[in-house]
């Protein structure tokens, strides 16, 4: 069965202090991962996809890559601004719309 | 210049009301979504129209029908409404194309069931 797992749940992070975000996934022909921010009362914002494994893609403070079997957030010298819910989905090769969704995880990041 | 946009963004109602949630893209997109997610920030795919055609029908009570009028506009009705409906909505839009489409969310409608 197709699954996505994100950890940790939460994290809490000083200002500066850096760290990466874990996203396993199983997935039955992997279509494309994707990352997602989420701030509070809003909608998911695309950040990243990642199609295959060793592929890598930045974005100012963050730093997405994928292996065969997870994908790693990086976050670099993160601000309070970073704080956020990280949601990480896959796209099945046999199913060319639905999302396999994880639960997400919550970084908070102090000044 | 809203690219996914939704309305109402909050609904509080009774048990047993009908309600009707819209969702409208600008992006030129073929396909659209809703989502569910509850309290614990799970995302949970109901319904996907591609061209006004319905091609994702998850597990979803037959209260909930969504009607497609044209491939811009996604709405959601809910018949009978009940508490466990309470959560937030969100309507999504994708244009296929290459290996994987991305999706593009609205803003969320926060429906409170009393």
């Amino acid at each position: 069965e197709d699954q996505v797992t994100q950890s940790p749940e939460a994290l809490r992070l000083q200002e500066g202090e850096s760290s990466s975000l874990n996203c396993s996934y199983t997935v039955s022909g992997l279509r494309g991962l994707f990352w997602y921010r989420q701030d509070p009362g809003k909608g998911p914002e695309f950040l990243f996809t990642l199609y295959s494994a060793g592929e890598e893609k930045e974005k100012e403070r963050l730093k997405a890559t994928l292996t065969k079997k997870e994908s790693f957030l990086h976050i670099t010298a993160p601000k309070p601004e970073d704080s956020a819910t990280y949601l990480c989905a896959v796209g099945n090769a046999g199913n060319n719309r639905k999302l396999i969704w994880g639960l997400g995880t919550s970084l908070a990041v102090n000044p | 210049d809203t690219a996914v946009s939704q309305t109402p963004k909050y609904l509080v109602t009774q048990m047993g009301n009908d309600k009707s949630i819209k969702c409208e893209q600008n992006l030129g997109h073929d396909t659209m979504y809703w989502y569910k997610q509850d309290s614990k920030k799970f995302l949970k795919i109901m319904f996907s129209y591609n061209n006004k055609e319905l091609i994702i029908n998850e597990t979803v009570p037959n209260r909930f029908s969504p009607k497609s009028p044209d491939k811009a506009h996604l709405n959601l009705h809910i018949n009978s409404l009940e508490l466990g409906d309470s959560a937030v909505y969100f309507c999504a839009s994708s244009r296929p194309g290459g290996v994987a489409d991305t999706q593009y969310f609205g803003p969320g409608t926060r429906l409170t069931v009393l």
